[in-house]
C-alpha cells in the first residue's frame, strides 16, 4: 500500500500566485514524522520542514506553510507569492516509528512562469 | 563539514558489468540509506543500515548488494547491471533519533545501464 500519496504529479502557476501541494499519508502508527522535501532542477534534495504527530500546529516560514491535519492524514504545503527559484520538484515523506524507513511520494513537480 | 558524499557523479555501465558506489559520511551517524529515482519518479528505498554490521533490505533490493564494516561507509554493490537500473541513486544518513530526524543527502549518482 502507497503510504505517501502525492497526487498532483506537475503545477504550473504563473510567478506570484498562491499554490497549494498536496501529500496524503497511511500510518497504523500513533508516533510518526512527515517530512517536505525540496529537489531544484540541479538534482539535490533539500530538506524543508520536519512535523512530528503529536504537533498539528500549522507552521510559516516565511512564503511557505504547512497545514498538519491528523483527521484527513494530510500534510499539505503551500508557497504564497510564488517565485521562479520556488520550481522544483517537492517531495513529502513519512517515516513511522520504528524510524527505520523513510516512505517517500512520487514527487510533485512544480513550474513557475515569469 | 563535507557531509554525505557520493562517488562517482556519473557512470556509464554496459549491460551486465559490475560496480560500487561508494558513499561516505562524517557525521558519525549510525542510520544509512539507499535509494534510487528513476526518472519523473520518487525515492525508492533500496537498503539500509542502522550501524555497522547491521543491514537491510528495503523495497527494491534485487540485484543490489550493501555492506556497512564502518560507521562513514555504506557501499552499494551492483552486480550483472541491467538497463533496469538506470537510475540516480541517493545515499542518506541520519543521526539517532531524538537528536535530528531528517535525512541528510549525498548529491547524487546518475547511472546509466546501455
Amino acid at each position: 500500500a502507497q503510504k505517501v500519496t502525492q497526487v498532483q504529479t506537475e503545477i504550473s502557476v504563473v510567478e506570484k500566485e498562491d499554490v497549494t501541494l498536496d501529500c496524503v499519508y497511511e500510518t497504523r502508527d500513533t508516533t510518526y514524522y512527515l517530512f517536505w522535501y525540496k529537489q531544484p532542477p540541479s538534482g539535490e534534495l533539500v530538506f524543508l520542514i520536519r512535523r512530528n504527530s503529536f504537533d498539528e500546529q500549522n507552521e510559516i516560514s516565511g512564503r511557505y506553510s504547512w497545514n498538519f491535519q491528523k483527521s484527513t492524514s494530510s500534510f499539505n504545503f503551500t508557497i504564497t507569492a510564488s517565485q521562479v527559484v520556488d520550481s522544483a520538484v517537492y517531495f513529502c515523506a513519512l517515516v513511522e516509528y520504528n524510524f527505520n524507513k523513510f516512505y517517500f511520494g512520487s514527487g510533485t513537480k512544480l513550474n513557475v512562469k515569469p | 563539514n563535507a557531509g554525505v558524499t557520493q562517488t562517482p557523479k556519473f557512470r556509464i555501465l554496459k549491460i551486465g558489468q559490475s560496480m560500487t558506489l561508494q558513499c561516505t559520511q562524517d557525521m558519525n551517524h549510525n542510520y544509512m540509506y539507499w535509494y534510487r529515482q528513476d526518472p519523473g519518479m520518487g525515492l525508492k528505498l533500496i537498503y539500509y543500515s542502522v550501524g555497522a554490521g547491521i543491514t537491510d533490505k528495503g523495497e527494491v533490493p534485487n540485484g543490489y548488494n550493501v555492506s556497512r564494516s564502518t560507521t562513514e561507509d555504506f557501499p552499494l554493490r551492483l552486480e550483472l547491471a541491467a538497463p533496469s537500473q538506470t537510475s540516480v541513486y541517493f545515499c542518506a544518513s541520519r543521526p539517532d533519533q531524538g537528536v535530528d530526524e531528517k535525512l541528510f543527502f549525498g548529491s547524487g549518482t546518475q547511472l546509466s545501464v546501455l
